[in-house]
């Protein structure tokens, strides 16, 4: 089935280390997203990217780096920089055009000990 | 873009149509209304989006204003899987090449009752 994959599902890391979540699909998107979603909020736009090899910050994009070395993979460090890491991480991609559907994967729930 | 404002939170019994409305009173001729919703600690789900008229779909129906100020998403018939947190966004809808860089609020919780 067409979708997208994330993991870990659950993480654990201690301060200071850095950790890298996976993102795949296999939807034939060019566009991905990630998100980050603290308890009872909506959620707020870190990396995107609209083509392999090209990727833009969103609004809270400190601390974290991406790549998109192909067209399938949009994989998210989350770097000691980041003072507040423990979140829920959420991937998300779409065609480009017109349509604005995004298609998002399960999560990566982060915490740090 | 525009800005939206929701409810908190609704009730809705289980049968019933659930009718979640969304405020979007700075938006621009060009900007689509998008829902979506996110039962708890999953993804969120494209549910509908729309322009000017009104829209419907397998999931729900959606209806908008002549003046474009406001929307309502309609579920038709109400079950215990539709509880989750509904989200009303606008975004201009681009042409050609570009991502969607869609802003997601609080959004309405809604809790569909036995």
């Amino acid at each position: 089935d067409g979708g997208i994959t994330q993991s870990p599902k659950y993480l654990f890391r201690k301060e200071g280390q850095n950790v890298t979540l996976s993102c795949e699909q296999n939807l034939n998107h060019d566009a991905m997203y990630w998100y980050r979603q603290d308890p009872g909020q909506g959620l707020r736009l870190i990396y995107y990217s609209q083509i392999v090899n090209d990727f833009q910050k969103g609004d809270i994009a400190e601390g974290y780096s991406v790549s998109r070395e192909k067209k399938e993979s949009f994989p998210l460090t989350v770097t000691s920089a980041q003072k507040n890491p423990t979140a829920f991480y959420l991937c998300a991609s779409s065609i480009r055009g017109l349509s604005g559907e995004l298609f998002f994967g399960e999560g990566s729930r982060l915490t740090v000990l | 873009d525009a800005k939206t404002t929701q409810p908190t939170s609704m009730d809705c019994a289980e049968g019933r149509a659930a009718n979640l409305p969304c405020n979007h009173s700075t938006i621009s001729g060009n900007e689509y209304v998008y829902w979506y919703r996110q039962i708890h600690s999953q993804g969120p789900q494209y549910i509908i989006h729309g322009l000017k008229n009104n829209e419907t779909n397998e999931m729900a129906s959606l209806i908008i204003t002549e003046d474009r100020k406001s929307s309502t998403l309609i579920l038709p018939h109400a079950t215990l899987r539709d509880t989750a947190v509904y989200y009303c966004i606008v975004r201009v809808g681009v042409s050609g090449a570009g991502s969607y860089q869609l802003t997601f609020g609080k959004g309405t919780k809604l809790s569909v009752i036995p």
